[in-house]
This record gives C-alpha cells, structure tokens and sequence, in this order.
C-alpha cells in the first residue's frame, strides 16, 4: 500500500515569503502530525490533527499553521519565512495516535535564503 | 515533564558485533516507547514499540528492545551489525493519553565498520 506522501521534496524560498507544504497519510489513516527536523533542534512536534480537528499543538510561533481536509490529507503553512525556518519538515500519519505508532514520509526539505 | 536521554550521539561497531543504543526516559508514569530509524535523505521508519504487555519487543530487522520499568529503559539491541545498519536512530516517548504526539531523544548515528 502507498505510504506517507509528502510534496514537494525539495523548497527553496526567500525570507519573508510564505509556503505550504502538503502530506497525504496513508489510507485509512485519520491522524496526521507534522514535525520539524533540525541539526540544532532535533525533531520537534508542530502539530497533530484528526478528522479535521487539530487536537495537539507544539511550542511554534504563529506563523506555522496547518489543516486537515475531510479525506485526511494536511497541509501546513509557515508565514513570514525566517532563515531559523530552514529544516525537514515531516509528515506522519496513524489510525488513530501514537499508539499504533506513526508512519513517516520522506519529508520536505525547506531552504530559505 | 516527560524527556528523553539518548546517550551517545555517535555509536561505532565491527560488523558482527552487538549493536546496543541506549534511551532513558523521564516519566510520572510509564508511556508508550518507540525506536525509529532514519536513513540518509529519508523519513523515519518505525522499528519497535512497547505499549502494554511483554517487556521484550521485537521488530524489524532483527532488533529487539526491553522495557526495563525499574530503570526507565528502553535499550535497543541486535546481536550481530550489519552495514546495512549504519543510520541514524531515534528513541521516542508518547504519554500513555491525552497529548498525540512523540517525544524524541536527539538521535543516535550507528556507525558500522568492516
């Protein structure tokens, strides 16, 4: 079965332009997390939505938003685009939550210059 | 609040030899426990989980993990290295309810020498 489908692979955008990014989970799979993979930082949790409610949120500024749509495909946008926003961003998705563990895809990998 | 000690950012072993990657957690209680790996320019791939149930779990690839309650571990293990094996490899917590999301430790790179 198809797994975790992340677009684009690879960004490049200029400080202070905005992005979005796009994650279709696995089928059947309702709950999508998005985090963000730094050298500095490691892997840090943005948020987590399922059926179309976002029911966790990490410690992010406002400017990273994100959506689920009702055939549980997500997307996040990040505003204002900061030289700090540079990472891989990874999409995950899960029947329900972690407890049946969650598939990752290959991620987006955001430059900004 | 729940935290995650990976000790050793970089592991070196002979082909052959025992891998063992250590992960601590700092719990009220005990959660949920996860190893992931992740390969060059790829996602993470789940590799085990403990949720309830047997202490000893294991997963893909020939690891195994233990589930020591006592000493708040989670040491992921293979008898016997393979190249294939080299990669970065992340020890995760989720609490048990309410927050739907994963605590990662700051990853282990596994080096594998011939």
């Amino acid at each position: 079965k198809a797994g975790v489908t992340q677009t684009p692979r690879y960004l490049i955008k200029t400080r202070g332009q905005q992005v979005t990014l796009s994650c279709s989970p696995i089928s059947g799979h309702r709950s999508v997390s998005w985090y963000q993979q730094t050298p500095g930082q490691g892997l840090q949790f943005l948020f987590e939505y399922f059926s179309e409610t976002q029911r966790n949120k990490g410690n992010f500024p406002g400017r990273f938003s994100g959506r689920q749509f009702s055939n549980s495909r997500s997307e996040m946008n990040v505003s204002t685009l900061e030289l700090g926003d540079s990472a891989l961003y990874l999409c995950a998705s899960s029947f329900a939550d972690s407890t049946y563990g969650y598939t990752f895809g290959s991620g987006t990998r955001l430059t900004v210059v | 609040a729940q935290s995650v000690t990976q000790l050793g950012s970089h592991v070196s072993v002979s082909e052959g030899a025992l891998v063992l990657l250590r992960c601590n957690y700092s719990s009220s209680v005990p959660p949920y426990l996860f190893w992931y790996v992740q390969y060059p320019n790829q996602g993470l791939q789940l590799l085990l989980k403990y949720t309830t149930g047997a202490t000893l779990v294991k997963g893909i690839n020939g690891f195994e993990a233990e589930f020591k309650k006592s000493e708040t571990s989670f040491h992921l293990t293979k008898p016997s290295a393979h190249m294939s094996d080299a990669a970065e490899y992340f020890c995760a917590v989720s609490p048990t309810s309410g927050t739907y999301k994963y605590i990662f430790g700051t990853g282990t790179r596994l080096k594998v020498l011939a």
